[in-house]
């Protein structure tokens, strides 16, 4: 089974522009989470989506958004880009319906720049 | 809030010798899941091993085991007989537990482990 798929890879970026990061869960899973990695913070939510609903969010400003396909592929999109906004950022699938205990599987993380 | 802390930034241990990293965390839900994550250089972050709240028996996986103490909220993790593959970024995770819905993965600020040869 092939595992999270996140493209780009890397990105680099100039403030004020947007970005548009895309994610393909493991095939069968209905449930994707992005977080946001960086040496300051560490890991942060920022959101998760389930069944093209986004069922829970973190405490991020409105610039970064999401959403998710009929196919359970998702995409977040950060606007108006800041140098803050400099990270991993990293997807994690999941079935989405047997709870907390459920594994979340990572991808490789698209790591964006921000000049 | 729930929070997750990780008082070691980084620790070394010898190949075939045993480490223990710590965790502790904060909060009120009284059915949550731990977990502990390894992040490799360059490499996608993977599960170790989890631990149910409600189970008091100590989860182990391999030569991975933890120490879990609830009233304490202390989430150990100790890794035996150490490889070099072992060296990564190691994060200690809890997620409260909603029934049919789950919580999101909250972190702690990781540890760097290193194996010498």
């Amino acid at each position: 089974k092939a595992g999270v798929t996140q493209t780009p890879r890397y990105l680099i970026k100039t403030r004020g522009q947007q970005v548009t990061l895309s994610c393909s869960p493991i095939s069968g899973h209905r449930s994707v989470s992005w977080y946001q990695q960086t040496p300051g913070q560490g890991l942060q939510f920022l959101f998760e989506y389930f069944s093209e609903t986004q069922r829970n969010k973190g405490n991020f400003p409105g610039r970064f958004s999401g959403r998710q396909f009929s196919n359970s592929r998702s995409e977040m999109n950060v606007s108006t880009l800041e140098l803050g906004d400099s990270a991993l950022y990293l997807c994690a699938s999941s079935l989405g319906v047997s709870g907390a205990q459920e594994t979340q599987y990572f991808g490789p993380g698209t790591r964006l720049l921000v000049l | 809030a729930q929070t997750v802390t990780q008082s070691q930034p980084e620790m070394s241990v010898q190949e075939a010798e045993t480490v223990t990293l710590s965790c502790t965390y904060d909060t009120s839900e009284s059915d949550y899941y731990l977990f502990w994550y390894k992040q490799p250089p360059s490499r996608q972050m993977i599960l170790v091993i989890r631990q149910e709240a409600y189970k008091q028996q100590n989860a182990t996986e391999n030569r991975f085991s933890v120490n879990f103490q609830k009233a304490a909220k202390s989430f150990s993790l100790k890794i035996s007989d150490s490889q070099l593959g072992d060296a990564a970024m190691y994060f200690c995770a809890y997620r409260a537990n909603y029934g049919g819905s789950q919580g999101n993965l909250i972190f702690g600020k990781g540890t760097k482990l290193s194996v010498k040869p």
